[in-house]
């Protein structure tokens, strides 16, 4: 597709339940990150790959959270043992190479997660 | 830390009025900035991106500047229109890594 594709658009589960957040970059862009953002704030870092490696996890809140791009393409953002304060909207975006390196990012429109 | 920070929170305006919106960070030691459009239960839309080398960057009624030393940035929006109402989000590129550091965005109302 031409832009960034996230599946699902909305995503409602129960505390305690394991859910799964995919991510499909533009062709081609090599650089990946996940945020996310609360009702009337900012969005938030929480992981971002170069290629299939993790560069910086470094705002992954706690261990409940893990994500992975074993191809170096879609990635998949995982989160286990859902509490109520995960509801959020979950973006992610791609660049064609690192944004500290001038790249340009591009958002999907986000998957948004309620837990009951 | 980074820090951003977007004046105002929110603003209301008549259609056909020129505004400015502010965006403010801690650290001047940033790459790039970045101008985003976000509509409700939408994604973000990029604007403009401005490299730390630049001063300003323009897209038809859109006009970027960007202050590093004084930790400034103006988004100048001239000739407004209903379809400009929107969540304006203002992003720094950091220089210890790659991730955006966003302010809260100012949400923008232009009134027919």
């Amino acid at each position: 597709g031409a832009g960034v594709s996230q599946t699902p658009s909305n995503k409602v589960t129960e505390k305690g339940k394991y859910v799964e957040l995919r991510c499909d970059p533009i062709s081609g862009h090599t650089a990946l990150y996940w945020y996310r953002q609360s009702l009337g704030q900012g969005p938030e870092f929480l992981i971002y790959f170069q290629g299939t490696g993790a560069a910086d996890d470094s705002g992954l809140p706690n261990d409940r959270f893990f994500a992975v791009r074993p191809e170096g393409s879609v990635s998949t953002l995982k989160i286990q043992r859902t509490e109520r304060g995960d509801s959020a909207v979950y973006l992610c975006a791609s660049s064609l190479q690192p944004s500290a390196n001038t790249g340009e990012l591009f958002f999907g429109e986000g998957s948004r997660l309620t837990v009951l | 830390k980074q820090e951003v920070t977007q004046i105002p929170a929110a603003l209301s305006v008549p259609e056909g009025e020129n505004l400015v919106l502010n965006c403010s960070f801690t650290d001047s030691a940033i790459y790039n900035l970045q101008w985003f459009r976000q509509d409700p239960g939408k994604g973000l839309t990029s604007l403009l991106l401005i490299q730390s080398s630049q001063r300003e960057q323009t897209s038809g009624r859109l006009n970027a500047s960007l202050d590093k030393s004084s930790g400034r940035s103006t988004l100048y929006i001239a000739a407004s229109q209903p379809g400009d109402s929107a969540t304006y989000l203002c992003a720094v590129y950091e220089t210890s890594g790659s991730r955006l550091t966003f302010g809260e965005g100012t949400q923008l109302t232009v009134n027919p």
